[in-house]
């Protein structure tokens, strides 16, 4: 079965603080993963894709195939980063298009 | 550039009442979702229509009814409007059914009294 599990609902962190939102995920074949984020007020936005290795706001993530895990980092969290965060797996079939996870919400506080 | 378009933003609903919420999107997009928004679930999906023309359900299902009017346009009904359907409901679409990016609405509060 395709499954995205993202373990923590509230992660609270003091700015300049490392933060590590954890997904995990599962699926039979190779996996597509991403990154989208809401922020307070806005609409749902792709953060990141695994495929592109990028880092965005300074944030990167790191696919393990072996652990079948995505976590997002940053190394220095800011104020402006609090929003939710979503984990996601390109699936299909009768799932339609992108599997979501539960969401973290992510609270840096001053 | 619009984007995706919902409407309305917020509606109050009595229980048995039907409603159609509406979404049309300007980006030629081939695929259209409907997901719900509920704290501690996350993001789930209701219906989809993969092109004009289909839809499939998704992992809720069970309430709702959609239509893809063309190919901009991608309604979800509530016939009978039920407590347990107050969420907030986002319309989204992509490219085609393989494209990762989901280019989202503002959402609907629903309370369904």
């Amino acid at each position: 079965a395709q499954r995205v599990t993202q373990p923590e609902k509230l992660l609270s962190v003091f700015k300049g603080a490392p933060v590590e939102l954890k997904c995990n995920y599962s699926y039979s074949g190779s996996p597509e993963l991403f990154w989208y984020v809401q922020y307070s007020r806005q609409r749902l936005q792709l953060l990141l894709r695994h495929i592109s290795r990028e880092s965005i706001k300074g944030f990167t993530a790191d696919l393990n195939k072996g652990e079948t895990s995505f976590h997002l980092k940053k190394p220095f969290a800011q104020e402006e980063d609090s929003a939710m965060y979503y984990c996601a797996l390109l699936g299909g079939g009768s799932q339609g298009n992108l599997i979501f996870g539960k969401g973290t919400k992510l609270s840096v506080k001053p | 550039n619009a984007g995706v378009t919902q409407t309305p933003k917020f509606q109050v609903l009595k229980t048995g009442q039907s409603m159609t919420l509406q979404c049309a999107q300007d980006m030629n997009h081939n695929s259209m979702y409907w997901y719900r928004q509920d704290p501690g679930m996350g993001l789930r999906l209701i219906y989809y229509s993969a092109s004009e023309g289909t839809t499939d359900k998704g992992e809720v299902p069970n309430g709702y009814n959609v239509s893809r009017l063309n190919k901009r346009e991608f309604s979800l009904r509530l016939e009978s409007a039920a407590p347990s359907q107050t969420s907030v409901y986002f319309c989204a679409s992509s490219a085609g059914i393989s494209y990762e990016k989901l280019f989202f609405g503002s959402g609907t509060q629903l309370s369904v009294l």
